[in-house]
Order: C-alpha cells, then structure tokens, then sequence
C-alpha cells in the first residue's frame, strides 16, 4: 500500500539526549515537510525538503536538524538544544516540489521525561 | 508569514444538524487546504481546493480566492465527523504551509 509511515508511535526521552524520529514515504513525491502540535494548537512546520539533499527551516528550526539523503525518507533529529520538545510530531509529502496536496502520517508523539 | 485565521473555534451539534467553518488568510495563495484531524492525531485531507467548489458526500468547500476565506460546509452530521477541521494555505511566494488553529467539532447524538 501506498502511503506515509513513522516510527516510533510513542518515544520517551530523557532531558539532554537527542533522538532521531523516522518518515518515510512510497508515493515518489518530492517534497517533505516536518511539523509540531501542540496541544489545541494548529500545526507549525520545522523543516520542509523540496528535492533530495535539499531542505529548509521553517517557522520552529531551532533545536532541530534534518538530513535528506534519499527521496522517501526524511528524519528529524531532535537535539538537546530543543527547550520544550514534548509534543506530536506529524510528517507529510507532497508532489511536484510542494505544489500539490499535503498527505499526512500517523504521528510521533515524543514526551520528555 | 501568512497570516490564517479560522471560525469558530469551537462547534458543537446535535447529530443531524448543518454547519459552516470559515477560514479567512491574509494574502494571496494558490494552494489551499482542509483536512480533519480525528481523535487519535492523523490528518486525513478532505479537500485540496484553491478557488471555487468541491464536493464530496456530505461535505462540499468554497474558495473565493479574491476575497481571502474559504468555506467548509458539513450537512446531516454524524458523530463520526467529530474533530478538529484544519486549514492550510501555501503562498503565491514561497512553498511554507501556514495552518489555522483549527475548528473543534463535537457531534453529540
């Protein structure tokens, strides 16, 4: 089946490691974007990739870093620079170099212990 | 950025009933976006519509591009489409989402 995975669900952290949420993608669509919930909150984008081993930072870059070394898969390194990082994390991709519609995953939902 | 505004934010209806989301944006954009957001955290896109109408079963969207806002309309609403109803925009510039802080919807029977 098509679509968008990430792994881990659930992740737990102690304060001061950095961890490593996975995204990864079969529908051959250029671009892919990391974003952060909050809870009641709307979606705010950390990093967006439009082509392989290129990305930018969006609104919330900061504490976080992202590689793109292949075209389905776009990890997102959360560092111990991060100072809140306890929330929901959702990837998503779309085609033609982020012109087209957004497709979701399921979510990582990471809590700093 | 952009700046994507959504109303109300809260919604509560009986089963059965009819409403309308609004979601006004600041600038010009040629993409635009709803999706629903169900109680477990996974965005399903409802519709991907930039200007005009779309319809899908009971729900249908408008987009007056010129006037800034879009329009998401749910007739006959079951409990099941209870959640939180997203809107994202994408800019003439750039290729940023901006998303809304979204509509909560609870469809009590």
């Amino acid at each position: 089946d098509g679509g968008i995975t990430q792994s881990p669900k659930y992740l737990f952290r102690k304060e001061g490691q950095n961890v490593t949420l996975s995204c990864e993608q079969n529908l051959n669509h250029d671009a892919m974007y990391w974003y952060r919930q909050d809870p009641g909150q709307g979606l705010r984008l950390i990093y967006y990739s439009q082509i392989v081993n290129d990305f930018q930072k969006g609104d919330i870059a900061e504490g976080y870093s992202v590689s793109r070394e292949k075209k389905e898969s776009f990890p997102l390194t959360v560092t111990s620079a991060q100072k809140n990082p306890t929330a929901f994390y959702l990837c998503a991709s779309s085609k033609d170099r982020g012109r087209g519609t957004q497709y979701f995953g399921p979510g990582t939902r990471l809590t700093v212990l | 950025g952009i700046q994507v505004e959504q109303s109300p934010p809260d919604l509560i209806l009986q089963e059965g009933a009819n409403s309308t989301l609004r979601c006004n944006f600041s600038d010009s954009v040629n993409n635009l976006q709803w999706f629903h957001q169900n109680p477990w955290g996974q965005l399903i896109n409802l519709f991907y519509i930039p200007s005009g109408t779309k319809q899908n079963g009971r729900l249908s969207a408008t987009t007056v591009a010129t006037e800034r806002y879009s329009l998401l309309y749910i007739s006959s609403s079951q409990t099941t489409d209870s959640g939180v109803y997203f809107c994202a925009v994408q800019p003439n510039t750039g290729n940023q989402f901006y998303f809304g802080t979204g509509t909560s919807l609870t469809v009590i029977p």
